[in-house]
Order: C-alpha cells, then sequence, then structure tokens
C-alpha cells in the first residue's frame, strides 16, 4: 500500500530549470528517501536523509527535511530530459523496517 | 490498483536450506516484476527485474546463481534463495508495475 502525500502529482518544466517535489508524512521517522522510476522500470534509490539531518546534497540532488513540520523536499536543479520519470518519497519508522511510500510526483522534462 | 500478496510472510531456516518465496499479482496480469531486499533501517534496492517468459535481468552485484528467480506465469514470480546463509537475512519485497509501481507486503527472512 501507499500512504503520504506528495505534490504536485504532475510537474512539466523546460529543461534546464530547477524542479522542487515535496513530501509530507504522518508519523515519527528513522529516515526518509526519495527513489525514482523511470516508465516500466523498477524504483532507483536516489538518497536517504535520517531524522537528525536536515539537509543533504548528491549532484544535482538536494534534499530537505524539516521533521516539524514532517516534510522533505527534493530539488533537481538544472533539469535535463533524462530526469523525466516518477519521483518517491519512502520514510522508515523506528521500530522496523518497512517503508512507507508516498503516491509520487511525475516529472516531465521538456526539451 | 493492482493487488500483490507474498508468501510467506516470515521464514525461518538453517544455513545452507534454499527458500522459496512467492509473489503474486492477484488482480493483474504482470509481465514485468520486480524484487528488492532491505536492511534494517535502510534503502530499498532493486535486485532483478522478473519477466514473465524468459530470463530475469539481474542488478549488478546480484548473484544469478544465488538468487533464482522464475516467472512462468502473468501472475506468479518466485524467488528462491539457495543455500541461505545468515547475510542473506533481510526483508524481501516484490512489486508489479502496471502503471506505477505496487509492492508486496515483504516477506521476512531470518537465516540462523
Amino acid at each position: 500500500s501507499q500512504q503520504g502525500e506528495e505534490d504536485p502529482q504532475a510537474l512539466s518544466i523546460q529543461e534546464g530549470e530547477n524542479a522542487t517535489m515535496n513530501c509530507s508524512y504522518k508519523t515519527s521517522i528513522n529516515n526518509l528517501q526519495w527513489y525514482r522510476q523511470n516508465s516500466g522500470r523498477g524504483l532507483v534509490h536516489l538518497i536517504l536523509i535520517r531524522s537528525n539531518e536536515r539537509e543533504k546534497h548528491s549532484g544535482r540532488l538536494r534534499v530537505t527535511l524539516d521533521t516539524s513540520k514532517k516534510s522533505s523536499s527534493l530539488l533537481i536543479t538544472a533539469s535535463r530530459a533524462a530526469d523525466t520519470a516518477s519521483y518517491f518519497c519512502a520514510t522508515a519508522f523506528w521500530s522496523n523496517y518497512q517503508l512507507i511510500w508516498g503516491a509520487g510526483t511525475k516529472l516531465i522534462i521538456k526539451p | 490498483g493492482a493487488v500483490v500478496s507474498q508468501h510467506p510472510s516470515r521464514v525461518i531456516c538453517k544455513s545452507g536450506t534454499s527458500v522459496k518465496i512467492e509473489c503474486r499479482s492477484l488482480d493483474f496480469q504482470a509481465t514485468t516484476m520486480f524484487w528488492y531486499r532491505q536492511f534494517p533501517k535502510q534503502s530499498l534496492m532493486l535486485m532483478a527485474t522478473s519477466n514473465e517468459g524468459s530470463k530475469a535481468t539481474y542488478e549488478q552485484g546480484v548473484e544469478k546463481d544465488k538468487f533464482l528467480i522464475n516467472h512462468a506465469s502473468l501472475t506468479l514470480s518466485t524467488l528462491t534463495v539457495t543455500s541461505a546463509h545468515p547475510e542473506d537475512s533481510s526483508f524481501y519485497i516484490c512489486s508489479v508495475n502496471p502503471e506505477t509501481q505496487y509492492f508486496g507486503p515483504g516477506t521476512r527472512l531470518l537465516v540462523l
């Protein structure tokens, strides 16, 4: 099952622009993860941010985490056509290692 | 959305034995299924893509002779962990992908 909320559900921008996706969750977490899924393919892990971290970078990706607001954002800078995919956030809880998933944001980068 | 089941939900076995995990798509005919493993409080790692009627595609670093995948029908894929060792203890999750990802509930494997 998928829980949590992501917005926007869909985002279409021009190549070169920055893309920002948000994720909200409901309970305390151990960490929050972002994944990418290209059409017809499996999920690929992008970045993991722990509950005691506020910001993390990986290449053109920047992830922030605000535990007081129970929200996270994923920023992709200088977008490329190859970034076109669906992006999912998932939260991991303290007591087990099952992930709770957001519904995903479909990102389209127009050349 | 698609309903996906897995069996068993948890299994404990002795080192050296083989364990088979089933993934069933209950209301969707899936030509492709995905197998993931997840260590405690860590990311979900894609292991392989299971293709109905053909060989699975394994991700880099995943031993295909260790993790045997069979996708004999449009509703069933199986993952067999052969000669399991304690380091194979993990949470194994399958998913199907009509338009978006639908996950099974997972199988917790503990190898003693």
